[in-house]
């Protein structure tokens, strides 16, 4: 069965302090790995899709990185605005539609 | 920036009630996807709907739920007879290809 973990549940941050969001999978056939953004009420908001092990991508203060096993988000230098809930996701195997989401990690930053 | 739009923001129904979600996806995605979260829980797929037929449904998706594109820029999520465990934020999303997901700020549903 397809399977996706993020941890930690939770994480709070000072302003600055980087630190690393990690998210397991278990699928066959992996087609991409997606991070996602979830502000409190509003639907996911993309960041990135990562394809192959070894792959790296970044967005401001985000990067994400791919092995065969796991990704990890990291964020360097945090702001309060960066404060959310950080989702993976992975299409399911056998060429399935739909995504199957992790749980989510709830990132929270304080000034 | 275009985005899919979701109405109502807040629909609070009675158990037994039948229930529109309703969206407006991106102009020119071709793909259509409805979504749910209970709260607390993860961002679950229910359909995907393609050239106007239902490309795949989850186990979610049972003969309660039905989807239509009854015209070009609106797709829709019908719940037949609601139950109390259908509460939930519901999102749409609509992609060019087969991931490149817009998502919704999604509708919360509360059946009482």
């Amino acid at each position: 069965e397809d399977q996706v973990t993020q941890s930690p549940e939770a994480l709070r941050l000072q302003e600055g302090e980087s630190s690393s969001l990690n998210c397991s999978y278990t699928v066959s056939g992996l087609r991409g790995l997606f991070w996602y953004r979830q502000d409190p009420g509003k639907g996911p908001e993309f960041l990135f899709t990562l394809y192959s092990a070894g792959e790296e991508k970044e967005k401001e203060r985000l990067k994400a990185t791919l092995t065969k096993k796991e990704s990890f988000l990291h964020i360097t230098a945090p702001k309060p605005e960066d404060s959310a809930t950080y989702l993976c996701a992975v299409p399911p195997g056998g060429g399935a539609d739909g995504l199957t989401f992790g749980k989510g990690t709830h990132l929270i930053i304080q000034p | 920036e275009p985005e899919v739009t979701q109405t109502p923001s807040h629909q609070v129904t009675q158990m037994g009630q039948e229930v529109i979600l309703r969206c407006v996806p991106i102009s020119n995605h071709l793909y259509f996807y409805w979504y749910r979260q209970i709260l607390g829980q993860k961002v679950e797929f229910l359909v995907s709907f393609y050239n106007n037929e239902i490309s795949e449904k989850s186990e979610i998706f049972d003969d309660q739920f039905s989807v239509e594109r009854p015209d070009g820029s609106n797709f829709t999520l019908k719940i037949r007879s609601t139950k109390l465990e259908d509460s939930a934020m519901y999102f749409c999303a609509s992609a060019t290809d087969n991931y490149g997901y817009t998502f919704g700020s999604g509708t919360r549903l509360t059946v009482v």
